[in-house]
Protein backbone atom coordinates (compact mmCIF):
# COMPACT_ATOMS: atom_id res chain seq x y z
CA UNK A 1 0.00 0.00 0.00
CA UNK A 2 1.23 3.45 -0.80
CA UNK A 3 1.38 5.05 2.63
CA UNK A 4 0.23 9.19 2.56
CA UNK A 5 1.84 11.45 5.55
CA UNK A 6 0.35 14.57 6.12
CA UNK A 7 1.70 17.53 7.92
CA UNK A 8 1.05 19.25 10.34
CA UNK A 9 -1.70 16.95 11.89
CA UNK A 10 -3.15 20.51 13.52
CA UNK A 11 -2.50 24.05 12.53
CA UNK A 12 -3.89 27.09 14.11
CA UNK A 13 -3.95 30.33 12.59
CA UNK A 14 -6.23 33.34 12.14
CA UNK A 15 -8.83 34.94 9.25
CA UNK A 16 -6.54 36.90 6.41
CA UNK A 17 -3.43 34.26 6.98
CA UNK A 18 -1.47 32.20 4.07
CA UNK A 19 -1.47 28.75 5.35
CA UNK A 20 0.16 25.56 3.96
CA UNK A 21 0.02 21.90 3.87
CA UNK A 22 1.93 19.26 3.16
CA UNK A 23 1.26 15.52 1.72
CA UNK A 24 3.81 13.02 1.04
CA UNK A 25 3.42 9.93 -0.55
CA UNK A 26 5.54 6.59 0.01
CA UNK A 27 6.27 6.24 -3.44
CA UNK A 28 6.00 8.27 -6.61
CA UNK A 29 1.84 8.82 -7.53
CA UNK A 30 2.54 11.39 -10.44
CA UNK A 31 -0.22 13.92 -10.14
CA UNK A 32 -2.48 11.22 -8.73
CA UNK A 33 -3.91 13.42 -5.85
CA UNK A 34 -6.34 14.92 -4.48
CA UNK A 35 -7.80 16.95 -1.36
CA UNK A 36 -10.90 17.37 0.34
CA UNK A 37 -12.06 19.49 2.93
CA UNK A 38 -14.52 17.94 5.87
CA UNK A 39 -16.77 19.97 8.02
CA UNK A 40 -17.96 18.98 11.47
CA UNK A 41 -21.07 16.37 11.19
CA UNK A 42 -20.75 16.59 7.37
CA UNK A 43 -19.70 14.71 4.43
CA UNK A 44 -15.94 15.52 3.11
CA UNK A 45 -16.10 17.92 -0.10
CA UNK A 46 -13.50 18.16 -2.96
CA UNK A 47 -11.52 20.44 -3.17
CA UNK A 48 -8.55 19.77 -5.96
CA UNK A 49 -7.86 16.84 -7.71
CA UNK A 50 -4.61 16.02 -10.07
CA UNK A 51 -2.82 17.67 -7.80
CA UNK A 52 -3.48 21.29 -8.81
CA UNK A 53 -7.10 21.72 -10.51
CA UNK A 54 -9.49 23.61 -8.68
CA UNK A 55 -13.06 21.74 -8.48
CA UNK A 56 -15.75 23.35 -10.05
CA UNK A 57 -17.20 25.88 -7.42
CA UNK A 58 -14.04 25.81 -5.21
CA UNK A 59 -13.11 29.37 -3.81
CA UNK A 60 -9.55 30.69 -5.95
CA UNK A 61 -7.97 30.88 -2.63
CA UNK A 62 -6.74 27.11 -2.54
CA UNK A 63 -4.37 26.08 -4.48
CA UNK A 64 -2.51 22.53 -5.15
CA UNK A 65 0.82 22.34 -6.19
CA UNK A 66 3.37 19.04 -6.35
CA UNK A 67 3.94 15.35 -8.15
CA UNK A 68 5.58 12.67 -7.64
CA UNK A 69 6.19 12.42 -3.47
CA UNK A 70 5.38 15.89 -2.25
CA UNK A 71 2.18 18.47 -2.67
CA UNK A 72 1.03 21.09 -0.77
CA UNK A 73 -2.76 22.45 -0.70
CA UNK A 74 -2.73 26.47 0.36
CA UNK A 75 -5.39 29.12 1.38
CA UNK A 76 -3.72 32.07 0.29
CA UNK A 77 -6.13 34.19 3.07
CA UNK A 78 -8.25 32.53 5.63
CA UNK A 79 -11.82 33.08 5.81
CA UNK A 80 -14.03 31.66 8.63
CA UNK A 81 -15.34 29.18 6.73
CA UNK A 82 -11.92 28.01 6.10
CA UNK A 83 -11.94 26.64 9.40
CA UNK A 84 -11.92 22.58 9.02
CA UNK A 85 -9.87 19.55 8.51
CA UNK A 86 -8.41 18.90 5.45
CA UNK A 87 -7.34 15.22 3.71
CA UNK A 88 -5.19 14.07 1.14
CA UNK A 89 -5.81 11.23 -0.81
CA UNK A 90 -3.40 9.22 -3.25
CA UNK A 91 -4.95 7.89 -6.59
CA UNK A 92 -2.30 6.40 -8.33
CA UNK A 93 -2.46 2.71 -7.03
CA UNK A 94 -5.33 0.68 -4.94
CA UNK A 95 -6.04 0.55 -2.40
CA UNK A 96 -6.33 4.58 -2.56
CA UNK A 97 -4.65 6.14 0.85
CA UNK A 98 -5.98 9.06 2.78
CA UNK A 99 -3.81 11.55 4.37
CA UNK A 100 -4.56 11.34 8.49
CA UNK A 101 -5.76 14.98 8.26
CA UNK A 102 -4.77 18.22 9.03
CA UNK A 103 -7.25 20.30 11.63
CA UNK A 104 -7.00 23.66 10.98
CA UNK A 105 -8.12 25.72 13.84
CA UNK A 106 -9.33 29.31 14.69
CA UNK A 107 -5.79 30.72 16.64
CA UNK B 1 -28.86 17.64 -8.67
CA UNK B 2 -26.55 14.66 -7.57
CA UNK B 3 -27.40 12.89 -4.80
CA UNK B 4 -26.49 9.67 -2.65
CA UNK B 5 -28.08 8.58 -0.15
CA UNK B 6 -27.29 5.53 2.45
CA UNK B 7 -28.94 2.90 3.81
CA UNK B 8 -28.64 -0.19 5.98
CA UNK B 9 -26.35 0.43 8.88
CA UNK B 10 -26.84 -0.47 12.61
CA UNK B 11 -25.92 -2.33 15.33
CA UNK B 12 -24.70 -5.54 14.81
CA UNK B 13 -22.60 -8.42 17.17
CA UNK B 14 -19.03 -9.29 16.36
CA UNK B 15 -19.06 -11.86 13.39
CA UNK B 16 -22.40 -11.39 11.94
CA UNK B 17 -23.26 -9.52 8.57
CA UNK B 18 -24.69 -6.49 7.46
CA UNK B 19 -25.67 -5.08 3.92
CA UNK B 20 -25.41 -1.59 2.88
CA UNK B 21 -27.04 0.55 0.10
CA UNK B 22 -26.25 3.48 -1.83
CA UNK B 23 -28.86 5.04 -4.19
CA UNK B 24 -28.27 7.15 -6.47
CA UNK B 25 -30.18 10.11 -8.39
CA UNK B 26 -29.03 12.94 -10.88
CA UNK B 27 -26.55 11.80 -13.01
CA UNK B 28 -25.85 8.47 -15.32
CA UNK B 29 -25.02 5.87 -12.76
CA UNK B 30 -23.83 3.63 -15.08
CA UNK B 31 -21.21 5.80 -16.34
CA UNK B 32 -19.20 5.81 -13.31
CA UNK B 33 -17.00 3.82 -10.99
CA UNK B 34 -18.45 3.91 -7.18
CA UNK B 35 -16.64 4.15 -4.21
CA UNK B 36 -16.93 3.54 -0.36
CA UNK B 37 -15.09 5.23 2.24
CA UNK B 38 -15.60 4.90 6.28
CA UNK B 39 -14.80 6.96 8.90
CA UNK B 40 -14.34 5.69 12.63
CA UNK B 41 -16.00 8.24 15.38
CA UNK B 42 -13.35 10.82 16.03
CA UNK B 43 -10.96 8.75 13.14
CA UNK B 44 -10.22 9.77 9.87
CA UNK B 45 -10.93 8.48 6.13
CA UNK B 46 -10.51 5.29 5.28
CA UNK B 47 -11.23 4.18 1.58
CA UNK B 48 -12.80 0.54 1.98
CA UNK B 49 -13.81 -0.57 -1.80
CA UNK B 50 -14.76 0.52 -5.38
CA UNK B 51 -16.47 -0.92 -8.33
CA UNK B 52 -16.25 0.46 -11.76
CA UNK B 53 -19.06 0.99 -14.08
CA UNK B 54 -19.15 -2.18 -15.65
CA UNK B 55 -18.18 -4.24 -12.89
CA UNK B 56 -14.53 -5.14 -14.94
CA UNK B 57 -12.72 -3.18 -12.09
CA UNK B 58 -13.18 -4.06 -8.32
CA UNK B 59 -10.37 -2.99 -5.36
CA UNK B 60 -10.75 -3.40 -1.68
CA UNK B 61 -8.88 -2.17 1.27
CA UNK B 62 -6.52 -4.74 2.75
CA UNK B 63 -8.56 -4.32 6.08
CA UNK B 64 -12.11 -5.63 4.61
CA UNK B 65 -10.20 -7.95 1.58
CA UNK B 66 -11.87 -11.33 2.22
CA UNK B 67 -15.00 -9.91 4.47
CA UNK B 68 -17.00 -7.13 2.27
CA UNK B 69 -17.99 -7.75 -1.13
CA UNK B 70 -19.15 -4.49 -3.69
CA UNK B 71 -22.09 -4.83 -6.26
CA UNK B 72 -24.28 -2.72 -7.72
CA UNK B 73 -27.50 -2.86 -9.69
CA UNK B 74 -27.50 -0.30 -12.56
CA UNK B 75 -30.53 -0.55 -13.47
CA UNK B 76 -31.79 0.37 -9.96
CA UNK B 77 -29.04 3.12 -9.34
CA UNK B 78 -27.73 1.18 -6.39
CA UNK B 79 -24.32 0.44 -5.06
CA UNK B 80 -24.08 -2.13 -2.42
CA UNK B 81 -21.29 -3.15 0.31
CA UNK B 82 -22.04 -7.27 2.12
CA UNK B 83 -20.19 -6.82 4.90
CA UNK B 84 -19.43 -10.54 6.79
CA UNK B 85 -17.22 -11.27 9.81
CA UNK B 86 -17.75 -8.11 11.45
CA UNK B 87 -15.54 -6.84 14.22
CA UNK B 88 -15.41 -3.93 16.13
CA UNK B 89 -12.89 -2.15 14.51
CA UNK B 90 -15.43 -1.58 11.45
CA UNK B 91 -17.42 0.86 13.31
CA UNK B 92 -17.86 3.82 11.47
CA UNK B 93 -19.71 5.86 9.73
CA UNK B 94 -19.67 4.25 5.92
CA UNK B 95 -20.36 6.92 3.16
CA UNK B 96 -20.89 6.32 -0.40
CA UNK B 97 -18.93 8.47 -3.24
CA UNK B 98 -18.59 8.70 -7.19
CA UNK B 99 -15.55 8.74 -8.89
CA UNK B 100 -14.62 11.61 -11.05
CA UNK B 101 -15.85 10.86 -14.78
CA UNK B 102 -12.58 11.43 -15.99
CA UNK B 103 -9.33 12.10 -14.66
CA UNK B 104 -8.35 10.89 -11.68
CA UNK B 105 -11.34 8.92 -9.72
CA UNK B 106 -11.39 11.56 -7.17
CA UNK B 107 -14.38 11.80 -5.31
CA UNK B 108 -16.47 14.44 -6.57
CA UNK B 109 -19.93 13.73 -4.61
CA UNK B 110 -20.58 11.94 -1.35
CA UNK B 111 -23.81 10.90 0.19
CA UNK B 112 -24.46 11.53 3.92
CA UNK B 113 -23.26 8.43 5.00
CA UNK B 114 -24.55 5.33 7.24
CA UNK B 115 -23.38 4.02 10.92
CA UNK B 116 -22.40 1.20 11.61
CA UNK B 117 -21.82 0.03 15.39
CA UNK B 118 -20.20 -3.45 15.90
CA UNK B 119 -20.52 -4.61 19.74
CA UNK B 120 -22.16 -7.05 21.97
Amino acid sequence: DIQVTQSPSFLSASVGDRVTITCRAGQGISTYLAWYQQKPGKAPKLLIYGASTLQSGVPSRFSGRGSGTEFTLTISSLQPEDFSTYYCQQLNAYPYTFGQGTKLEIK
Amino acid sequence: EVRLVESGGGLVQPGRSLRLSCTASGFKFDDYTMHWVRQAPGKGLEWVSCLSWNNGLIAYAGSVKGRFTISRDNARRSLYLQMNSLRPEDTALYYCARGTYSGDDSLDYWGQGTLVTVSS
